[in-house]
């Protein structure tokens, strides 16, 4: 069974707002995602965690800060975003290390961000 | 630089009206190749892995082939629910931590 769950599913957060959220997966899975999709657009990695630790930070803005406090969790803490953040975010995991290519990557619901 | 492009955009079948979907890729060591679902403001959805020239994997009314420049997904006798968009991504030796995904094609099934 292949499961992410993310919460919050929706989120509306003001331009000077602090807001989080939430991911979680059960398969033991040691690689870690954020993602970002815009409409009518394929996802765009953010960031990726191997074995907790932050493997790749794809020039993301710093008004967005993933933490990973464990295996299981993965958190996107965000401040000051800017209208043009809204957007849906992609948590995703895959099994083994982040650099063994080929694994699958499974991905969650997402949440829906509105920054207004 | 890896490239990814699918065909067509958009795509409009009537019911029980077999078709296929292309994705061409220009990479350089393919480890993976991938196809998801995704509904109207949801996750992908994963459907298939294939690593190699010649694979061939079905689910359903689903069947996705590989050759070395291109993938096909043939969707047979399709129903409305089969609506959605499918994206093709595919993760390489000079790329192994991510995916680089194509633009995807929008599937509409009629009744």
């Amino acid at each position: 069974d292949t499961e992410v769950t993310q919460t919050p599913k929706h989120l509306v957060m003001g331009m000077t707002n602090k807001k989080s959220l939430k991911c979680e997966q059960h398969m033991g899975h040691r690689a870690m995602y954020w993602y970002k999709q815009k409409a009518k657009k394929p996802p765009e990695l953010m960031f990726v965690y191997s074995y907790e630790k932050l493997s790749i930070n794809e020039s993301v803005p710093s008004r967005f800060s993933p933490e990973c406090p464990n295996s299981s969790l993965l958190n996107l803490h965000l401040h000051a975003l800017q209208p043009e953040d809204s957007a849906l975010y992609l948590c995703a995991s895959s099994q083994g290390s982040v650099g063994t290519s080929g694994n699958t990557i499974y991905f969650g619901e997402g949440s829906w961000l509105t920054v207004v | 630089e890896d490239q990814v492009t699918q065909s067509p955009e958009a795509l409009r079948l009537q019911e029980g009206e077999s078709s296929s979907l292309n994705c061409s890729y220009t990479v350089s060591g393919l480890r993976g190749l991938f196809w998801y679902r995704q509904d109207p403001g949801k996750g992908p959805e994963f459907l298939f892995t294939l690593y190699s020239a010649g694979e061939e994997k079905e689910k359903e009314r689903l069947k996705a082939t590989l050759t070395k420049k291109e993938s096909f997904l043939h969707i047979t006798a399709p129903k409305p629910e089969d609506s959605a968009t499918y994206l093709c991504a595919v993760r390489t030796s000079g790329s192994a931590r991510q995916l680089t995904f194509g633009s995807g094609t929008q599937l509409t099934v009629l009744p």
